[in-house]
């Protein structure tokens, strides 16, 4: 079946300008999160998103960073007066229960670079 | 250990060598291990979830132990192929959730031909 798809795959943009990437999960996944890398880091929590509850943001890094998940499905990740530092690549997963274990399923990321 | 750890941070071996890395985690409040394998211009892609002390999981020529009193895991691959290039990472749910995984920060292999 479709796996979990991201838009843009690639963007670039100048410095001080919103970009917003967008996150399509599994269908019937109630589970997503946001993840980055950012260049020689590794893979860093941002937001997860479980049915209707309210979101945890406990890993978004500053407040122009924001997020919602609308309908239960698709996200938006917000980036608002991008800076140099937010240059990364975003990734997306969704899961759903599964016994006690909760395998994250990916999508390709969106690689995002601030200029 | 407050994190997840990785060793080595990088490795090439030749092809159909065998070789192994470890994952290093908290002891305390364990939950679950996972292992994740993340080739270039890919998706990551899951490889296993482990939960149980003294697991043992397997799929082709990968397989990974646990050990959660001691708190570690190791990810073994048998007779390497190129195709086995790329970053293995671990996670483990973060304490208070099932579901936030904090990443190590990954084992790079690069298989020779």
């Amino acid at each position: 079946g479709a796996g979990v798809s991201q838009s843009p795959s690639n963007k670039v943009t100048e410095k001080g300008k919103d970009v917003e990437l967008r996150c399509d999960p599994i269908s019937g996944h109630t589970a997503l999160y946001w993840y980055r890398q950012s260049l020689g880091q590794g893979l860093e929590f941002l937001i997860y998103f479980q049915g209707n509850s309210a979101p945890d943001k406990s890993g978004l890094p500053s407040d122009r960073f924001s997020a919602e998940r609308t309908g239960g499905s698709v996200s938006t990740l917000t980036i608002q007066r991008t800076q140099q530092e937010d240059s990364a690549v975003y990734l997306c997963a969704s899961s759903y229960r599964r016994g006690e274990s909760y395998e994250q399923y990916f999508g390709p990321g969106t690689r995002l670079t601030v200029t | 250990i407050l994190n997840v750890e990785q060793s080595p941070q990088s490795l090439h071996v030749q092809e159909g060598d065998s070789t192994n890395f470890t994952c290093s985690f908290p002891s305390s409040n364990f939950y679950a291990l996972h292992w994740y394998r993340w080739e270039t211009a890919k998706s990551p892609e899951a490889l296993f979830v482990m939960t149980l002390n003294g697991d043992e999981k397997k799929k082709g020529r990968i397989s990974a132990t646990l050990n959660t009193k001691e708190g570690y895991s190791y990810l073994y691959i048998k007779g390497s192929q190129p195709e086995d290039s790329a970053t293995y990472l671990c996670a483990f749910p973060r304490a208070g959730s099932a579901r936030q995984l904090t990443f190590g920060s990954g084992t790079q292999l690069t298989v020779l031909p």
